[in-house]
């Protein structure tokens, strides 16, 4: 019964640092998602993947990179990190349920701190 | 530009009333719209979700209503329990677009014993 699994869950990083964030998931779903939390701002949508194969642009992709490496995983990296990507950060993935999007499943969540 | 939002960033409410968390958003394309709930330290999870064809939708102690000329959803909890207390997010769905949920800002609900 894992769903969406995220490693690392906490990550400490010097500014100018990058580092990759795994995400995971067994439902067979064709969507993911990294969405990133900050206090205020609700859940913003960083990077989407609606298919294996294919990747784009969110609300706020800048400083970020993805990779759909398979259809269970989808990758955000951090090239140069900033104190600005400070932040919790979600990854979700939706399936289909006929000509229906199924509702959004999400990780638990990685704590990220750029000092 | 925020496209989904919630206007009330906090609510407190007496246990064994109701709660009232509200959504408005500007995309009329959106067709789709879910709540999910959020406790510390965890993912957000799914809680109910309506289709842009209905104007109700009732799971137990959870129903959304949504009202598609005014643009605008809400969440009632009756009756609130304590274990309520959480953050509860909005979000919607463009079925025909682009394939990705965009979310509210969130609404910190605390349910007083």
């Amino acid at each position: 019964n894992a769903g969406v699994t995220q490693t690392p869950k906490f990550q400490v990083l010097k500014t100018g640092q990058s580092m990759t964030l795994q995400c995971a998931q067994d439902m067979n779903h064709n969507s993911m998602y990294w969405y990133r939390q900050d206090p205020g701002m609700g859940l913003r949508l960083i990077y989407y993947s609606a298919s294996e194969g294919t990747t784009d642009k969110g609300e706020v992709p800048n400083g970020y990179n993805v990779s759909r490496l398979n259809k269970r995983e989808f990758s955000l990296r951090l090239e140069s990190a900033a104190p600005s990507q400070t932040s919790v950060y979600f990854c979700a993935s939706s399936g289909r349920s006929g000509r229906k999007n199924t509702e959004a499943f999400f990780g638990q969540g990685t704590r990220l701190t750029v000092v | 530009d925020q496209q989904v939002k919630q206007n009330s960033p906090s609510l407190s409410v007496q246990e064994g009333r109701i709660s009232i968390l509200n959504c408005d958003y500007t995309n009329s394309m959106f067709d789709y719209f879910l709540w999910y709930k959020k406790y510390p330290a965890e993912g957000p999870t799914f809680l109910i979700s309506i289709s842009s064809i209905k104007d109700k939708n009732e799971d137990g102690r959870f129903t959304v209503f949504l009202n598609k000329s005014a643009k605008h959803l809400s969440l009632h909890i009756v009756p609130s329990q304590p274990g309520d207390s959480a953050v509860y997010f909005c979000a919607a769905w463009e079925s025909s677009g682009t394939y990705k949920y965009i979310f509210g800002t969130g609404t910190r609900l605390k349910v007083l014993a």
